[in-house]
C-alpha cells in the first residue's frame, strides 16, 4: 500500500542552524510530492511541490527540497532556521488512483527552535 | 480575507448530538475536501467533491456526511457525535494543478 513516512516526530534546532526534515514514500512510479507547514492555530500552507523536472525545488520562506528517486525520498532543507520556523511540517504525496488522485500525508514532524 | 474559511473555529458538543461544520471558499475551485487531523496520524480524508453533483467518500467516511450546497460551500455533518470524533477538522480546495489550499481548521471536542 502507498504510504508516506516522516521518521522524526520531533526535531529541535538552534536558531541559525541548518535543518533537514526527512520524508520517504512507497510507490512504484514517481508521484507528485508536497511539503506543507502548519503554524500553531493555523491551517496548512504549501511550502513547495515537485511534479517533474529539476529534482531540487525551491519554496517559500527559504526552504528547498530534493527529490531522490533512488531513495524514494523528498527531504526538506533550510540552511539557517529562524525562530518563526517553529511549526509542524507535513510531507504529502499524490498517488493517481482511478478517477481521483489521492493525497496522502505523513504523520508530521514538529520543529522547535531554540534561541 | 482568507480564501478558505471554516465555521465554527471551536466547538464542544455531547455524545449523540448532530453537528455541522461549514466551509466556504473564494478561490473559485471546483474541488473541495474534508480532512481530520489526529496527533501522530497526519491528515486523513473524510469526503471529497469534484463539483456540486460529485461527492465521494474518503478513507474514513463512517459517521460523517457532507453537503455541497454550491461551488463555494461544502459542509460536513456528524449525525450522532461520538468521543472518538474529537479532532481537528480541515476543509481544503484544490486548483487544476492539484495544490491544496486549507482553511484554518475547526477544533471539535465531543464529550
Amino acid at each position: 500500500a502507498q504510504s508516506v513516512t516522516q521518521p522524526d516526530i520531533h526535531i529541535t534546532v538552534s536558531e541559525g542552524a541548518s535543518l533537514e526534515l526527512r520524508c520517504n514514500y512507497s510507490y512504484g512510479a514517481t508521484p507528485y510530492l508536497f511539503w506543507y507547514v502548519q503554524s500553531p492555530g493555523q491551517g496548512l500552507q504549501l511550502l513547495l511541490k515537485y511534479f517533474s523536472g529539476d529534482t531540487l525545488v525551491q519554496g517559500i520562506k527559504g526552504f528547498e527540497a530534493e527529490f531522490k528517486r533512488s531513495q524514494s525520498s523528498f527531504n526538506l532543507r533550510k540552511p539557517s532556521v529562524h525562530w518563526s520556523d517553529a511549526a509542524e511540517y507535513f510531507c504529502a504525496v499524490r498517488y493517481p488512483t482511478g478517477g481521483y488522485n489521492k493525497l496522502i500525508f505523513g504523520a508530521g514532524t514538529r520543529l522547535a527552535v531554540h534561541p | 480575507d482568507a480564501d478558505v474559511t471554516q465555521t465554527p473555529r471551536n466547538r464542544i458538543t455531547k455524545t449523540g448530538k448532530r453537528i455541522m461544520l461549514e466551509c466556504s471558499q473564494t478561490k473559485g475551485h471546483d474541488r473541495m475536501y474534508w480532512y481530520r487531523q489526529d496527533p501522530g496520524l497526519g491528515l486523513r480524508l473524510i469526503y471529497y467533491s469534484f463539483d456540486v453533483k460529485d461527492i465521494n467518500k474518503g478513507e474514513i467516511s463512517d459517521g460523517y456526511s457532507v453537503s455541497r450546497q454550491a461551488q463555494a460551500k461544502f459542509s460536513l455533518s456528524l449525525e450522532s457525535a461520538i468521543p472518538n470524533q474529537t479532532a481537528l477538522y480541515f476543509c481544503a480546495t484544490s486548483d487544476p494543478g492539484e495544490t491544496q489550499y486549507f482553511g484554518p481548521g475547526t477544533r471539535l471536542l465531543v464529550l
